[in-house]
């Protein structure tokens, strides 16, 4: 079972409306988690990173929250545009000792429509 | 900055051929990644470099995989021999260590085709 699960896998919504993005996981040590932003045959951009002691964070039309007791973090899109329209990732990273490692979702494809 | 550069963008192989996957980090980071990304299994990490030298390479499948950083500026990713199912897209990430908030940046990705 993957460590960080996301949900749903894909997404479809019209232009102008509001969506949420969810990941939940199993990580620990819990060190902080990020979302990315994959837009179609291009790498991955960071949105947002949340540590412990954040629970929201927005940045324009995306707001991420993060509940560190139930392990659970959305993404929360505002007004979506067709830009909108892109794969979104959670990764959780953990740190032990000196070392750290990442554990990747599997995304959740979101295609924004007219 | 240019970001992460990435060569080839696009490579098609026939299995059996040797491959080389080549990255330029951006300049001044000192920590590199190599990814894997198919559809079934998303992103993997294969491995990473601190100062170009491998910390991490659990994430390799296989032998037929090894990967250098021979200066800070460059690295490759060798498939040999390549194999079908090593088609997928790689993509090439760097970082600048600074603690929990560092945050990698990506490059624009190879597809690589074996057929």
């Amino acid at each position: 079972k993957n460590q960080v699960e996301q949900s749903p896998q894909s997404l479809i919504i019209l232009e102008g409306k509001n969506c949420t993005l969810q990941c939940n996981y199993t990580v620990s040590p819990f060190s902080n988690l990020r979302w990315y932003k994959q837009d179609t045959g291009r790498g991955p951009v960071s949105l947002t990173i949340m540590t412990f002691s954040e629970n929201t964070k927005s940045n324009g039309r995306y707001t991420a929250t993060l509940d560190a007791d139930t392990k659970q973090s959305s993404l929360h899109i505002t007004a979506s545009q067709l830009s909108d329209s892109a794969s979104y990732i959670c990764v959780v990273r953990k740190i032990t000792g000196t070392a750290s490692k990442l554990t990747f979702g599997t995304g959740t494809r979101l295609q924004v429509t007219l | 900055d240019a970001g992460v550069i990435q060569s080839p963008r696009h490579e098609v192989t026939e299995m059996g051929q040797e491959v080389t996957l080549r990255c330029k980090p951006i300049s001044g980071h000192n920590s590199l990644f190599w990814y894997r990304q198919t559809m079934m299994r998303g992103l993997e990490l294969l491995i990473y470099f601190n100062n170009n030298v491998p910390i991490d390479d659990s994430g390799m499948p296989e032998d037929r995989f090894s990967a250098k950083m021979p200066n800070a500026s460059f690295s490759t990713l060798k498939i040999q021999p390549s194999e079908p199912r090593d088609s997928a897209v790689y993509f090439c990430a760097s970082r600048l260590l600074a603690g929990v908030r560092d945050e990698q940046f990506f490059g624009p990705g190879t597809r690589l085709t074996v057929l």
